[in-house]
């Protein structure tokens, strides 16, 4: 099945500087790709998704790229903000919808003001 | 629009016993998805339902079972608990053939003593 690798598991950073979070799949027929944002204790939240037919993504401080070939994504932050601290999981699926993913194992944000 | 509503938010059971959680989607949203959350193996897939079937399944023995009901509300039943159950239980709601993205719940945190 499925897998996904996600690094790194912490990431301290400063106010203002970017932050970038990496994931790899195993399987090729692998087509949607989203990321969710979890804050302490409260549900997970979508921020950004990629389809497989498309290389990158943005949304105002937030992208993500999305390399077929290599079987990795990313996603970048920029000009990060205390509130952009959260975990953050990666996910993949084959079925191009949110119905079945499988999760990277999370990246623990921290900003520091 | 009401979020996905998970019921009951907190549980404490014995091991041995069993246990059901419920799950009310969006309205509209025809596919109901649920998954474990623990510090150790993260998020995983249990199964998927939709219009009433079990359309996907994880890696989980058979004391985790699910059904739909007519309305796509979802239940979750697990039996012979263990201690390693314990855990967030998430489900999570889409429409796949309007929208992609994957709602989440709150989750249902149990606790196996």
């Amino acid at each position: 099945g499925e897998n996904v690798e996600q690094h790194p598991s912490t990431l301290s950073v400063q106010e203002g500087d970017s932050a970038v979070i990496k994931c790899t799949y195993s399987d090729s027929a692998s087509n949607y790709f989203p990321w969710y944002k979890q804050e302490l204790g409260k549900r997970p939240q979508l921020i950004i998704d990629i389809r497989s037919n498309v290389g990158e993504k943005k949304d105002q401080r937030i992208a993500v790229t999305l390399n077929k070939t290599a079987k990795h994504f990313s996603l970048h932050i920029t000009e990060t903000q205390p509130e952009d601290s959260a975990v953050y999981f990666c996910a993949a699926s084959k079925n191009n919808a949110g119905n079945m993913l499988t999760f990277g194992g999370g990246t623990r944000l921290m900003v520091k003001p | 629009k009401a979020g996905v509503t998970q019921t009951p938010r907190y549980l404490i059971k014995t091991r041995g016993q069993q246990v059901t959680l419920s799950c009310s989607p969006i309205s509209g949203h025809r596919s109901v998805s649920w998954y474990q959350q623990t510090p150790g193996q993260g998020l995983q897939f249990l199964f998927e339902y939709f219009s009433e079937t079990q359309r996907n399944k994880g890696n989980f023995p058979g004391r985790f079972s699910g059904r739909q009901f007519s309305n796509s509300r979802s239940e979750m039943n697990v039996s012979t608990l263990e201690l390693g159950d314990s855990a967030l239980y998430l489900c999570a709601s889409s429409h796949p053939e309007v929208n992609t993205e994957a709602f989440f719940g709150q989750g249902t945190r149990l606790t196996v003593v």
